[in-house]
C-alpha cells in the first residue's frame, strides 16, 4: 500500500499563505496525490487531488513536484476556519491510507 | 445536495450486542467505503465495495461483516460488540480511485 509522511504539525499566522509539505515515496506512476482536511467533530473532506500537474481550485492549490515523490498544498490566505487536520493520504487503485496528518493551528 | 449520509449519529451499545451502521449516496459513485477512527489518529480502512456487487476486506475487518445492498448502500455490521469498536465510523463514497472522495458525518459509536 501507498504511504505518507507529514509533519505532526504546523502553525500559521492569519491572512499569510501556508505551504502543508506531504512525502509520497512510494508511489506509484497512476496513483492521484489526494488531500482532505478534517475540522473538529467532522468528517473528512475533500480539498484537492491531482496526478502531475499543478492543479488548483477554489480552496487551495496542489504543487506536485516532478518526480512525485512529493507535493505540498498551498492555502494562499489562512484563516481562523482552516484550522484542521491537513491529510495526504497514499492512494491505491481503490482505497486511501490514511496517517495522522498534520494539524494546522492558525493564530489570529 | 445530501451526498453521503450516515445513521445513526450516535449509539451506545452493550458488550455482545449486535448492531448495523447504514450508509447512503446520492451521487451515483461507483465505490463505497468504511472507515473507522480512534481518538488522535488517522483512519483506518474497515472494508469497501470497489463496484456493485462486490467488497473486500480492508486493514481492519475483524468483527465486523458489510453488505453492499444496491449502488447506493452500503451497510456495516457487528455482530458482537466488544468495546474495542468504540470509535468514529465514516462511510465514504467516490466515482472511482481516480476522483475525490465523498465523506459522510460520522456515527459515533461507544460500546460499554
Amino acid at each position: 500500500d501507498a504511504k505518507t509522511t507529514q509533519p505532526n504539525s504546523m502553525e500559521s499566522n492569519e491572512e499569510e499563505p501556508v505551504h502543508l509539505p506531504c512525502n509520497h515515496s512510494t508511489i506509484s506512476g497512476t496513483d492521484y496525490i489526494h488531500w482532505y482536511r478534517q475540522l473538529p467533530s467532522q468528517g473528512p473532506e475533500y480539498v484537492i487531488h491531482g496526478l502531475t500537474s499543478n492543479v488548483n481550485n477554489r480552496m487551495a492549490s496542489l504543487a506536485i513536484a516532478e518526480d512525485r515523490k512529493s507535493s505540498t498544498l498551498i492555502l494562499h490566505r489562512a484563516t481562523l476556519r482552516d484550522a484542521a487536520v491537513y491529510y495526504c493520504p497514499g492512494a491505491g487503485s481503490y482505497q486511501l491510507t490514511f496517517g495522522k496528518g498534520t494539524k494546522l493551528s492558525v493564530i489570529p | 445536495n445530501a451526498g453521503v449520509t450516515q445513521t445513526p449519529k450516535f449509539q451506545v451499545l452493550k458488550t455482545g450486542q449486535s448492531m448495523t451502521l447504514q450508509c447512503a449516496q446520492d451521487m451515483n459513485h461507483n465505490s463505497m467505503y468504511w472507515y473507522r477512527q480512534d481518538p488522535g489518529m488517522g483512519l483506518r480502512l474497515i472494508y469497501y465495495s470497489a463496484s456493485e456487487g462486490t467488497t473486500d476486506k480492508g486493514e481492519v475487518p475483524n468483527g465486523y461483516n458489510v453488505s453492499r445492498l444496491n449502488k447506493r448502500e452500503f451497510s456495516l455490521r457487528l455482530e458482537s460488540a466488544a468495546p474495542s469498536q468504540t470509535s468514529v465510523y465514516f462511510c465514504a463514497s467516490t466515482q472511482t480511485g481516480n476522483y475525490g472522495y465523498t465523506f459522510g458525518s460520522g456515527t459515533r459509536l461507544t460500546v460499554v
